[in-house]
């Protein structure tokens, strides 16, 4: 267990509905990453917090994504008109200022149907 | 554009033998280097870091080797033992001044150590 916790751990959607999805990063860290990871790949980037800032967001994330921390502490992951290209492994990491070791939560798999 | 490459999708040793695995990068703005491990069903697991300005760390039975000049990296397991079987990341991150600390991944590598 690496203090980052992730719900629902599994979620099964038809195509076209809305899903979300949250994070509780470890309470002393205060930038947080959302990453997407498919079969075969390792984790790619989709965008950053720094405490309640959006600083950074990758051009896999699109119109149908958006991303929320609005306390600073837990975020929340949306996607819009699920599309079955959505299906993955959204894993979530958070970071303490000053250093480069992330720390991972379980992720939730997206399965779009 | 693949900027953190790992070339071997799998890897097979005996338990007790030397695990190797490798990574290669493209970037030389990167400045610190990570190797993650993964279990089925989890998120991946820090496992050793080094900064760009070292080019070895060791932590118990892994070391991780840098190659500036031919950027390239290694992670070295010994012994290995059968609990190490997982898929291994190596991740990239750091651009200089604008460090978003945002991790580059590779594809993986598994590895799996027969007993």
């Amino acid at each position: 267990d690496t203090g980052v916790s992730q719900d629902p751990r599994h979620k099964i959607t038809k195509r076209g509905q809305n899903v979300t999805f949250r994070c509780d990063p470890i309470s002393e860290h205060n930038r947080l990453y959302w990453y997407r990871q498919t079969l075969g790949q390792g984790p790619e980037f989709l965008t950053y917090f720094q405490n309640e800032a959006q600083l950074e967001k990758s051009r896999l994330l699109s119109d149908r994504f958006s991303a929320e921390r609005p306390k600073g502490s837990f975020s929340t992951l949306e996607i819009q008109r699920t599309e079955q290209g959505d299906s993955a492994m959204y894993l979530c990491a958070s970071l303490r200022q000053g250093s480069y070791e992330q720390y991972f939560g379980p992720g939730t798999r997206l399965t779009v149907t | 554009d693949q900027q953190v490459k790992q070339n071997s999708p799998s890897l097979s040793v005996q338990e007790g033998r030397i695990s190797i695995l490798n990574c290669d990068y493209t970037n030389s703005m990167f400045d610190y280097f990570l190797w993650y491990k993964k279990y089925p069903a989890e998120g991946p697991t820090f496992l050793i870091s080094i900064s760009s300005i070292k080019d070895k760390n060791e932590d118990g039975r892994f070391t991780v080797f840098l190659n500036k000049s031919a950027k390239h990296l290694s992670l070295h397991i010994v012994p290995s033992q059968p609990g190490d079987s997982a898929v291994y990341f190596c991740a990239a991150s750091g651009y200089g001044s604008s460090n978003t600390g945002k991790l580059i991944f590779g594809q993986g590598t598994t590895l799996q150590v027969k007993p």
